[in-house]
């Protein structure tokens, strides 16, 4: 079973400043999603990957198959950014479900 | 322009008294998922359908089943809800084309068992 691990779990920060949270999973995968979830329950999907890099506006996932580690950064940051960012992997084929980490809670503070 | 849809938003029920959520989808995905997500925690895989084949995650309580009637429609029944089953339950769908398949998440249902 593969476990995901996220840091930081809680992070404050001031406007305009670069966020960085990370995950890190301990069998391979097929691949790994980044997902914000707003109170009130409903999950976006931001990115899907399986190496490399993505960039989505000011959001910009990175991946390391080898170290089994991956990073959203968010360039900028603003107050409506505030959400909870999920790390979540698939680990067989393309219609497995998703095994989730606990989330990192970012607030950003005008 | 909702793609994924939960009914009810918001679902109270009472120890023990049978509860149905409702998922559909417009997206014609043959893949539909059910997730369970505990207060402060990480949301978890109850089952899922690809197509009609119906695959149940080994830990999953046998007080969950589900039913897709048709692609667009997927339901979960809690048929003897205990307040441990108190949760948000997340449906998500996914489509054949590639692999791996990106998923997308309903809003959601906010159960309370009283």
């Amino acid at each position: 079973k593969n476990e995901v691990e996220q840091s930081p779990q809680n992070l404050t920060a001031q406007e305009g400043e670069f966020i960085t949270i990370n995950c890190s999973y301990s069998v391979g995968i097929s691949a790994l999603h980044w997902l914000q979830q707003h109170p009130g329950g409903g999950i976006v999907s931001l990115f899907m990957l399986s190496s490399g890099k993505k960039k989505h506006g000011r959001l910009i996932a990175t991946i390391n198959i080898q170290e089994k580690h991956s990073s959203l950064h968010i360039t900028a940051s603003h107050p409506r950014d505030s959400a909870v960012y999920i790390c979540a992997v698939q680990t067989g084929g393309g219609a497995d479900g998703l095994t989730f980490g606990k989330g990192t809670h970012l607030i950003i503070q005008p | 322009d909702a793609m994924v849809i939960q009914n009810p938003r918001y679902q109270v029920t009472q120890f023990g008294k049978p509860v149905t959520l409702s998922c559909s989808q417009t997206l014609n995905h043959n893949v539909m998922y059910w997730y369970q997500q505990k207060s402060s925690q990480a949301p978890k895989l109850l089952f899922h359908y690809y197509d009609k084949d119906f695959n149940n995650e080994a830990d999953t309580p046998d007080n969950f089943q589900s039913r897709r009637p048709n692609t667009s429609f997927c339901f979960l029944d809690i048929r003897s809800p205990g307040l441990g089953d108190a949760a948000m339950y997340l449906c998500a769908t996914s489509r054949e084309g590639g692999n791996p398949y990106e998923q997308y998440f309903g809003p959601g249902t906010r159960l309370t068992v009283t």
